[in-house]
């Protein structure tokens, strides 16, 4: 069946650092993928998508790569501030529907 | 635009009781979603509809129901209240017609059913 998942569930980083957060998908057919980020009390937030037709995408201080060949994609935080503080999930795109994986908990220490 | 509104935010039911958790965007969008998020947990799809008069399952609809009779307002209800409803549900939507765009999320209601 289809899945999502994430390979950390906590992800603790410098301030100032890059941050790298890993997921892996189960279905090859699935052609897009969404990061959303959920700070405590808030519902998630769009952050940055990608299609099967690519294997990288940047915005503002993000970066999502995909790697179709193994089934896995990521998202890079440059220079990881105090507000990037939240749960990072990603989600594949099924029809109508998203499938969602756990979620990975971004810690910044000071 | 407010985006997606949810109210109330937090409501603790006795076991057997009933509510409805309210919904309304004001971005004309045909897809609107319920979701509940478990503590630690990723969203569980609950039911969606892809415009006012069309519903549909989604994984874990059993204990709820929901109804669009309107564009802006999907009103999702929980007739016997059970502790496996305490939750956090959190109502979205997207742009017409592009089933696979981003979400645009509510702030969510938190639920407790004892």
């Amino acid at each position: 069946g289809e899945s999502v998942g994430l390979h950390l569930p906590t992800l603790s980083v410098q301030e100032g650092d890059n941050s790298i957060i890993n997921c892996a998908y189960s279905n090859s057919a699935s052609d897009y993928f969404i990061w959303y980020k959920q700070e405590s009390g808030k519902g998630p937030q769009f952050i940055i998508d990608i299609r099967s037709n690519m294997d990288k995408r940047q915005g503002q201080r993000v970066t999502v790569l995909l790697n179709k060949t193994v089934k896995h994609l990521s998202l890079q935080i440059a220079a990881t501030q105090p507000g990037d503080s939240a749960v990072y999930f990603c989600a594949e795109a099924s029809v109508y529907q998203l499938i969602w994986g756990a979620g990975t908990k971004l810690i910044i220490k000071p | 635009n407010a985006g997606v509104t949810q109210t109330p935010k937090f409501r603790i039911l006795k076991i057997g009781q009933s509510m409805t958790l309210q919904c309304t965007q004001d971005m004309n969008h045909n897809y609107m979603y319920w979701y509940r998020q478990d503590p630690g947990m990723g969203l569980k799809l609950i039911y969606y509809s892809v415009g006012a008069g069309i519903t549909d399952k989604g994984e874990v609809p059993n204990g709820y129901n929901v109804s669009r009779s309107t564009t802006e307002d999907f009103p999702l209800r929980l007739e016997l209240a059970a502790p496996s409803q305490t939750s956090v549900y959190f109502c979205a939507s997207t742009i017409p017609g592009q089933g696979n765009s981003p979400l645009h999320f509510g702030n969510g209601t938190r639920l407790t059913v004892t």
